[in-house]
């Protein structure tokens, strides 16, 4: 298996909503990691968790909360959020080099 | 700086030869990658280079690296309609779990 799946691939929601988004890998990488990407940009870093333990957390608002149940999970709680947080978020995975990046999930807040 | 600047896009026929442009300022760039994005979906990784080499090929993929002007460039020979995407270069400063810098992003379009 040499896949990121992220789960759902599209997400409208609510501004008072709280909802998660999934991602998996069985590459046995040790990284994972969210990115945010709005729309002709490039993606930007969120989070990144080595060896399940948070290691970076690029200034990201309260209202996303990364979680890494274990070595092949990855979720993004969502709560709160605005108009503005609308866009396609990826999770990727790494293990020394080149990044192994999601399908990611169209988020779209109302 | 992490400023990474791609020039905006690019427009071929089908058949030719395609070159994307990507400069950079951080000069502790160590593994510096292109990817790849078409419509919606997310990104595909397509070649990547150590900073100690100065070109790398892959079929159809050609990748040279001036460290000294900081400049990254990939080649596409025979460029066919499916390879119309967005590219991204990228770069991180160090094996192990670094975030990976991005470039602004070069949409290409081949025309058949």
């Amino acid at each position: 298996d040499t896949e990121v799946t992220q789960t759902p691939k599209h997400l409208v929601m609510g501004m008072t909503n709280k909802k998660s988004l999934k991602c998996e890998q069985h590459m046995g990488h040790r990284a994972m990691y969210w990115y945010k990407q709005k729309a002709k940009k490039p993606p930007e870093l969120m989070f990144v968790y080595s060896y399940e333990k948070l290691s970076i957390n690029e200034s990201v608002p309260s209202r996303f909360s990364p979680e890494c149940p274990n070595s092949s999970l990855l979720n993004l709680h969502l709560h709160a959020l605005q108009p503005e947080d609308s866009a396609l978020y990826l999770c990727a995975s790494s293990q020394d080099t080149g990044y192994t990046f999601g399908s990611g999930t169209r988020l779209t807040v109302v | 700086g992490e400023d990474v600047e791609q020039s905006l896009f690019l427009s071929v026929r089908e058949g030719d030869s395609s070159v994307i442009n990507c400069t950079y300022t951080d000069s502790s760039s160590t593994y510096l990658y292109w990817y790849k994005q078409e419509p919606g979906a997310g990104l595909q990784l397509l070649t990547y280079i150590f900073s100690n080499m100065d070109m790398k090929q892959d079929q159809r993929l050609t990748v040279l690296l001036n460290k000294k002007d900081k400049h990254l460039s990939l080649r596409i020979a025979d460029t066919q309609t499916g390879d119309s995407a967005i590219y991204f270069c990228a770069y991180q400063r160090d094996t192990g779990f670094q975030k990976l810098v991005f470039g602004t992003g070069t949409r290409l379009l081949v025309s058949p």
